[in-house]
């Protein structure tokens, strides 16, 4: 089984710190994504890569970047977190083609 | 018109029941679909992939529409397990390649 793991479940931060979510995979997939998913507005693409050092912005990048350094890492960054980034995170990958995305379980972060 | 949208819910049956949810997509060139569920607090999991022939995996069915643009999932046989919300995701071609789109998911709650 493919595994997609987020470094944590649970992480609470403070207003301005700068905050790195670190996602990992293990079986070789190219593309890579990040996910917010809050009530009532479901899963909203943040970034997104396809390849070792590329990375393309996805419907919400503000206030966020991310690094694609290895295959397997797919880091999102908040430059300087706010309260309205509390949130659960999700990153998930899948090779290209029709294929469905495999999600890690998940990151929900709280800015205080 | 939304890309891809979902009758939220929820979605209250009692075990035993059969329930089926839909699913509309605004893109005729969507190419590839998927049902997943997604237990409270939990990722994402990918529940199937949608065939044009539709397809079948123990008590859940999918089917797709394309005349009508629209994916479908039947649960026979309602199961307490079975409450979850239950995201669909389509694929189409072309912009912001290989991307799926999601629905925000519809809840469902069996009911002993």
């Amino acid at each position: 089984d493919v595994k997609v793991t987020q470094s944590s479940r649970y992480l609470v931060k403070r207003t301005g710190e700068k905050v790195f979510l670190e996602c990992v995979q293990d079986m070789d997939h190219e593309n890579m994504f990040w996910y917010r998913q809050d009530p009532g507005l479901g899963l909203r693409l943040i970034y997104f890569s396809y390849d070792v050092k590329m990375k393309e912005k996805g419907d919400i990048p503000e206030g966020y970047s991310v690094s694609r350094e290895k295959k397997e890492r797919f880091s999102l960054i908040l430059e300087s977190a706010s309260t309205n980034q509390t949130s659960m995170y999700l990153c998930a990958s899948t090779i290209p083609g029709h294929y469905g995305y495999t999600f890690g379980s998940g990151t929900r972060l709280t800015v205080v | 018109r939304k890309e891809v949208e979902q009758d939220p819910g929820p979605f209250n049956v009692p075990e035993g029941a059969t329930v089926a949810f839909n699913c509309t997509y605004s893109n005729s060139a969507s190419q590839s679909f998927f049902w997943y569920r997604q237990d409270c607090r939990k990722e994402p999991k990918l529940l199937m992939s949608v065939y044009s022939s539709g397809n079948e995996d123990g008590r859940f069915t999918a089917q797709l529409n394309r005349a009508s643009q629209y994916i479908s999932l039947l649960i026979r046989d309602s199961k307490l397990s079975d409450s979850a919300t239950y995201l669909c995701a389509v694929r189409n071609y072309g912009g912001s390649q290989g991307n799926l789109i999601f629905g925000k998911g519809t809840k469902l709650s069996v009911k002993p």
